[in-house]
């Protein structure tokens, strides 16, 4: 099975900050690695699937980078709306797996 | 549009069965190009894959949770089930279905609203 670490826990931030979430895979993935988006009482959303393409509908704020064990997510400038939790899922082999989660919230 | 609704009950009694139905509206899981699967999060954790297949082809389950596992389709109803037996607090969570394309199978698209299951005496 393939773990992915998500880091920071939880990153305490204002609205217009820049968000810089880490996603790291215990063997490589290639670019198999997508970001959801959770909000409380909400499933999960697709925000970025196979490291950096954009889902349909997702503002160009976000944007990920990354291949083989290392990705991040970066939000360019927080809106009130991205104060959520993040999570990083790989499909490089046929168990797909979630990371923990990073939590951004309101500094 | 296509939408997922799981259903089923939220109280389960520990070393039963937990069943659970996902009813698909707006498309067809006959209709091919998507996969179909199951998630759980545990309250305030994270999310935990438990299965997923393709019409027809091959079911995949998580090693951890496969001899425990069942999973069947009725087309005429448009659902697809889940069973797992043997339960216990471990795993109580929120049950998820969902669908992605087959092509890119591990990518979700679209999710149920899940529905909470709690297993409890």
């Amino acid at each position: 099975e393939i773990v992915l670490t998500q880091s920071p826990a939880t990153l305490s931030l204002s609205p217009g900050d820049v968000a810089t979430l880490s996603c790291r895979a215990s063997q490589s993935v290639g670019s198999y690695l997508a970001w959801y988006q959770q909000k409380p009482g909400q499933a999960p959303r697709l925000l970025i699937y196979d490291a950096s393409n954009r889902a349909s509908g997702i503002p160009a704020r976000f944007s990920g980078s990354g291949s083989g064990t290392d990705f991040t997510l970066t939000i360019s400038s927080l809106e009130p709306e991205d104060f959520a939790v993040y999570y990083c899922q790989q499909r490089s082999n046929w168990l797909f797996t979630f990371g923990p989660g990073t939590k951004v919230d309101i500094k | 549009q296509v939408q997922l609704q799981e259903s089923g009950p939220g109280l389960v009694k520990p070393s039963q069965t937990l069943s659970l139905t996902c009813t698909v509206s707006g498309g067809s899981i006959l209709s091919g190009g998507y996969y179909w699967s199951w998630i759980r999060q545990h309250p305030g954790k994270g999310l935990e894959w438990i299965g997923y297949f393709y019409y027809g082809e091959n079911t995949y389950y998580n090693p951890s949770l496969k001899s425990r596992l069942t999973t069947s389709v009725d087309t005429s109803k448009n659902q697809f089930s889940l069973k797992l037996s043997s339960v216990t607090a471990a795993d109580t969570a929120l049950y998820y279905c969902a669908r992605g394309p087959w092509m890119s199978r591990g990518v979700i698209l679209t999710w149920g609203q899940g529905t909470l299951v709690t297993v409890s005496s």
